[in-house]
């Protein structure tokens, strides 16, 4: 079983469309990440969240951390086919210090 | 700046061989990790190494070994390559106390036959 799911796995979407991608989990995280993927690539770093209720905002993107620190989304605003890529949440557990789980991943189409 | 490298970047072996996949930062990171990544799975971790010296294992180390030879290089072997193991490997690093940042590879796509 997944640790951390992910919801949608895959998503299709217009330019100028919003999305939100979201990122659930049962257990308790002490910080939260969402990396995106390129083709060919290794994912890159995208944003931090560590506190409860924490909302942080990159240009168009918006990540939010919940409450009690066991979800998190990831919401985009008038969407750009560059944009298009896999969108990956990652998490530390309290209590396994040094290892990052990893979401399944969302792969996220804009068409121009 | 290279950041994290990985060689090779694509493999094909057969059932039964084995090879060393190789990783090096040039940024003095102490933590270095080897995830591997399958569609529809994100990505999950094989070892890691919090510094040189120590290794731990991860999620799914079965089949695999690891080396921290020293601070930069930190290298995956598959001893017995089998088709479960078809996958893309990335390798990336972190540096103790700069929070949770990780830089990974570019990755190397391995395929077992």
């Amino acid at each position: 079983t997944q640790l951390l799911e992910q919801s949608p796995q895959f998503l299709s979407i217009q330019e100028g469309e919003n999305l939100t991608v979201y990122c659930n989990s049962s257990s308790v995280f002490s910080s939260l990440q969402w990396y995106r993927q390129e083709p060919g690539e290794g994912p890159v770093l995208l944003v931090t969240v560590v506190t409860g209720g924490e909302v942080k905002k990159l240009k168009r993107l918006t990540f939010q951390f919940g409450d009690a620190r066991k979800d998190s989304s990831l919401h985009i605003t008038a969407a750009q086919p560059g944009d298009t890529g896999l969108y990956l949440c990652a998490g530390r557990r309290p209590s396994n210090t040094g290892k990052l789980i990893f979401g399944q991943g969302t792969t996220l189409q804009v068409k121009p | 700046n290279a950041g994290v490298t990985q060689t090779p970047k694509f493999q094909v072996l057969k059932t039964g061989q084995s090879m060393t996949l190789q990783c090096a930062q040039d940024m003095n990171h102490n933590s270095m990790y080897w995830y591997r990544q399958d569609p529809g799975m994100g990505l999950r971790l094989i070892y890691y190494s919090a510094s040189e010296g120590t290794t731990d294992k991860g999620e799914v180390p079965n089949g695999y070994n690891v080396s921290r030879l020293n601070k930069r290089e930190f290298s995956l072997r598959l001893e017995s390559a089998a088709p479960s193991q078809t996958s893309v490997y990335f390798c990336a690093s972190r540096r103790q106390g700069a929070g949770e940042k990780l830089f990974f590879g570019s990755g190397t796509q391995l395929s077992v036959l």
